[in-house]
């Protein structure tokens, strides 16, 4: 079946402009979470989605930062007013909860921003 | 301190050894643990779980010390392609799951 997919691939833009990204997670997954990789670093968790409410947007680094999620599928990520520090690769994963063992997480290819 | 902490490397190995990593874990309340790995550029891709009695697959073993709070990774007759970073996850009851990622840990598997 298909697995996580995201779109842009790569997206280029200049210093405040606004982008949104877009994350389409595994059919049947409830859970989808949205990280940032900087060049070498590990994961930042940004935001947590279980169905369409996000208990859990503790990582967002700014009020520019937002995200949605419609119909308990798609989500986006949207970045207002870029600034270089927000430079990075945008990984999507969505999760299935296993009973009792816990949730697996599978991620799309990631979204490379880049603001000149 | 962290909530999951790896050495972050890099290892450095020859083709055919055997190398082992560490991770801490913090929070007690730790459910379910897997190790994940991440090739360059490319997104993070589940390796195995790991289960309390310890599981292998193929050249890879993995352990979990509830005690102390740590899981490990063995890898056995390294390949060129085993090069990559390692990352250490583990999934903390909260109701539901808060899932943890550590840094990772690199490796380089060299001719």
């Amino acid at each position: 079946g298909a697995g996580v997919s995201q779109s842009p691939s790569n997206k280029v833009t200049e210093k405040g402009k606004d982008v949104e990204l877009r994350c389409d997670p595994i059919s049947g997954h409830t859970a989808l979470y949205w990280y940032r990789q900087s060049l070498g670093q590990g994961l930042e968790f940004l935001i947590y989605f279980q169905g369409n409410s996000a208990p859990d947007k503790s990582g967002l680094p700014s009020d520019r930062f937002s995200a949605e999620r419609t119909g308990g599928s798609v989500s986006t990520l949207t970045i207002q007013r870029t600034q270089q520090e927000d430079s990075a690769v945008y990984l999507c994963a969505s999760t299935i909860v296993r009973g009792a063992v816990g949730e697996t997480q599978y991620f799309g290819p990631g979204t490379r921003l880049l603001v000149l | 301190r962290k909530e999951v902490e790896q050495d972050p490397g890099p290892f450095n190995v020859p083709e055919g050894a055997t190398v082992a990593f560490n991770c801490t874990y913090s929070n007690s309340a730790s459910q379910s643990f897997f190790w994940y790995r991440q090739d360059c550029r490319k997104e993070p891709k589940l390796l195995m779980s790991v289960y309390s009695s310890g599981n292998e697959d193929g050249r890879f073993t993995a352990q979990l010390n509830r005690a102390s709070q740590y899981i490990s990774l063995l890898i056995r007759d390294s390949k060129l392609s085993d090069s990559a970073t390692y990352l250490c996850v583990v999934n903390v009851r909260t109701g539901g799951f808060k899932t943890i990622f550590g840094a990772g840990t690199r490796l380089f598997v060299k001719a």
